[in-house]
């Protein structure tokens, strides 16, 4: 799982075997989780996301869980392949008190620390 | 084809050198960001803005600047002041509109490497 240490936390696994990434959040008042995936030399893409009501949410090989009693989310995924092997990042939106002029708030996201994930062949 | 660039990917500067980093978005998005990524680490807000000419600090804005005179730019200089200015630079966009309110689409960072 993810940690304030200076190191990221890293997980090695068997192609096809399923991996479990965690993460601890920071705000009970946080309403939006998303988890990223960054790939080296590249900006974070967008995997999978879960708003506060919910507790599951299941997209393609991937899901993600929230419980939010020990703030704690986790990303689920199902048959591993190389291709998976990335940083992984979760965020959380912490909603800004500050809108623009049309009342919009956009928050701002918090992100972790990240996990490395190696897939082996 | 709608996307965030950022240019170049690849950045190198002298110290006491002020530079500028370009981000160019074509999402209609309102929201823009600027991250900074550090080896081993998460991503740290430096800037955003959620409208035009509007733009507020993030936890590390020390030693930046930032402009939004133009919804579909962002731009992000980094001064002299700036201690340790070598790292990563991301930038993003966020759209209220749709059912992922607050994702944030990255650019393909630079990289800025200050010697």
């Amino acid at each position: 799982g993810e940690s304030v240490g200076l190191h990221l936390p890293t997980l090695s696994v068997q192609e096809g075997d399923n991996s479990i990434i965690n993460c601890a959040y920071s705000n009970s008042a946080s309403d939006y989780f998303i988890w990223y995936k960054q790939e080296s030399g590249k900006g974070p893409q967008f995997i999978i996301d879960i708003r506060s009501n919910m507790d599951k949410r299941q997209g393609q090989r991937v899901t993600v869980l929230l419980n939010k009693t020990v703030k704690h989310l986790s990303l689920q995924i199902a048959a591993t392949q190389p291709g998976d092997s990335a940083v992984y990042f979760c965020a959380e939106n912490i909603r800004s008190s500050r809108s623009n002029a049309g009342g919009t708030s956009y928050g701002k996201l918090t992100f972790g620390q990240g996990t490395i994930l190696t897939v082996h062949p | 084809d709608g996307g965030i660039t950022q240019s170049p990917k690849y950045l190198f500067r002298k110290e006491g050198q002020n530079v500028t980093l370009s981000c160019e978005q074509n999402l209609n998005h309102d929201a823009m960001y600027w991250y900074r990524q550090d080896p081993g680490q998460g991503l740290r807000l430096i800037y955003y803005s959620q409208i035009v000419n509007d733009f507020q600090k993030g936890d590390i804005a020390e030693g930046y600047s930032v402009s939004r005179e133009k919804k579909e730019s962002f731009p992000l200089t980094v001064t002299s002041a700036q201690k340790n200015p070598t790292a990563f630079y991301l930038c993003a966009s966020s759209t209220r509109s749709g059912g992922r309110s607050y994702e944030q689409y990255f650019g393909p960072g630079t990289r800025l490497t200050v010697t």
